[in-house]
């Protein structure tokens, strides 16, 4: 059975420090590495999608993966109250994409 | 351009009821995705529709739930009878093509079975 490990949280950071949330996957052969963000009571969207070994910035996001260690970060920088939302890290192997249960993530003022 | 449309938004039944979810995706979109959501817990995907084809319905608990997507656009989802373990939201999600591509999900329905 495949899987995406994500811890539960609540990840509690104070306003303009680093979150960083973590993922790990049991899939050798994942090839696509995806980041959701899910405010409560919302749908999932995506925030950043990661290929290739190494880190991927997109403003003040930065997703970081290691294949040999399967593992996939995201971290993002200045918190702002409006990034508490839950983030939900999907693994993309043999054409099927796997969701984990999410980080909830509390940005304190 | 319009989103991903799904309908109802809420429905609340008694168990051994059945219920029907509908969902429209973004046009032009080949590969569609229902997904159930419990409380707490990260989407699981039911089934996947690469145009009006099935590409993988390998955790749709076929002995009540069915799905179908005439004519490559739109589709519904249906459960018969309900349980009480299937309270959920029902997200549809559609992307442009392979699975790998942005997936846009939208609003969802919450299911409550009394």
């Amino acid at each position: 059975q495949k899987e995406v490990e994500q811890n539960s949280g609540p990840l509690s950071v104070p306003e303009g420090a680093i979150a960083s949330l973590n993922c790990t996957y049991s899939d050798r052969v994942s090839q696509s590495f995806f980041w959701y963000r899910q405010y409560s009571g919302k749908s999932p969207e995506l925030i950043m999608s990661i290929y290739s070994n190494g880190d991927k910035e997109d403003g003040r996001f930065t997703a970081q993966l290691n294949k040999a260690s399967q593992y996939v970060s995201l971290l993002i920088r200045d918190s702002q109250p409006s990034d508490s939302a839950t983030y939900l890290c999907a693994v993309e192997g043999d054409d099927k994409i796997i969701f984990g249960k999410g980080t909830r993530l509390h940005i304190l003022p | 351009e319009a989103g991903v449309a799904q309908s109802p938004r809420y429905k609340i039944i008694e168990k051994r009821q059945s219920v029907a979810f509908w969902c429209n995706p973004i046009s032009g979109h080949a590969t569609l995705y229902w997904y159930q959501q419990i409380l707490g817990q990260g989407p699981k995907l039911l089934i996947q529709f690469q145009n009006n084809g099935v590409v993988d319905d390998s955790q749709l608990p076929k002995d009540r739930f069915s799905a179908e997507r005439l004519k490559g656009v739109d589709s519904t989802l249906k459960i018969q009878p309900a349980k009480l373990e299937d309270s959920a939201v029902y997200l549809c999600a559609s992307s442009q093509d392979v699975v790998t591509d942005t997936q846009y999900f939208g609003p969802g329905t919450r299911l409550t079975v009394l």
